[in-house]
């Protein structure tokens, strides 16, 4: 139980273009899904929460413009990077909860995704 | 301010030597330590999740400990399938994950 999906696992894309990746709860109802950032060698940084049907919750310094989140269903969240620069290449990180666990703080995360922007 | 330290950065061990990893913490309101493994390329997989001083938790050659100010990962004699990033997260009042920036183990056969 508890499997999170992200598709694509990689994906290169030319400077300017937009990039969107999805995250799926596979086996339970994600009221709350979690984006991250990962650099090499470095720990996740979160970016945004989303809560189902509302607005994503950016971390201080993350552009909401740049980065879309959208989380119209209980199982699917997605991010999509727009005008992606060379800067913007990185390892992103879903991770999926629901609140009606027991433990409210306990994620389960996604296998991520390699965007290379060229 | 929420804040995890883990140690070493970095441990190379030998198939079988036991050893353990360290996570320090300040979190205001505790709602849960967790243990993650992460392989290169991979997402974080679960591993364990503490919630009160005292507490352990064991699966297979791992335990997990934990106290007011740390934790500690302990590894029992060890195989080279046990090569990971080990990340340790805790879980405030924010609800947020705050992550530490984990230990890479390499265990040599």
């Amino acid at each position: 139980g508890a499997v999170v999906s992200q598709h694509p696992s990689r994906v290169i894309c030319k400077s300017g273009t937009s990039v969107k990746i999805e995250c799926r709860s596979l086996d339970f109802q994600a009221t709350t899904m979690f984006w991250y950032r990962q650099f090499p060698k470095k720990s996740l940084m979160l970016m945004a929460t989303s809560n189902e049907g509302s607005k994503a919750t950016y971390e201080q310094g993350v552009e909401k413009d740049k980065f879309l989140i959208n989380h119209a269903s209980l199982t699917l969240s997605t991010l999509t990077v727009t005008s992606a620069h060379p800067e913007d290449s990185s390892f992103y990180i879903c991770s999926a909860r629901d609140w009606r666990w027991t433990n409210y703080n306990e994620q389960f995360f996604g296998p991520g995704t390699r965007l290379t922007v060229l | 301010e929420d804040q995890v330290t883990q140690s070493p950065e970095a441990l190379r061990l030998q198939e079988g030597e036991s050893s353990s990893l360290n996570c320090s913490y300040t979190v205001s309101g505790l709602r849960g330590l967790f243990w993650y493994r992460q392989d290169p390329g991979k997402g974080p997989e679960f591993l364990f999740t503490l919630y009160s001083a005292g507490e352990e938790k064991e699966k297979e050659r791992l335990k997990a400990t934990l106290t007011k100010k740390e934790s500690f990962l302990h590894i029992t004699a060890p195989k080279p399938e046990d090569s990971a990033t080990y990340l340790c997260a805790v879980g405030g009042a924010t609800n947020k994950l705050i992550f530490g920036t984990g230990t890479l183990l390499a265990v040599q056969p």
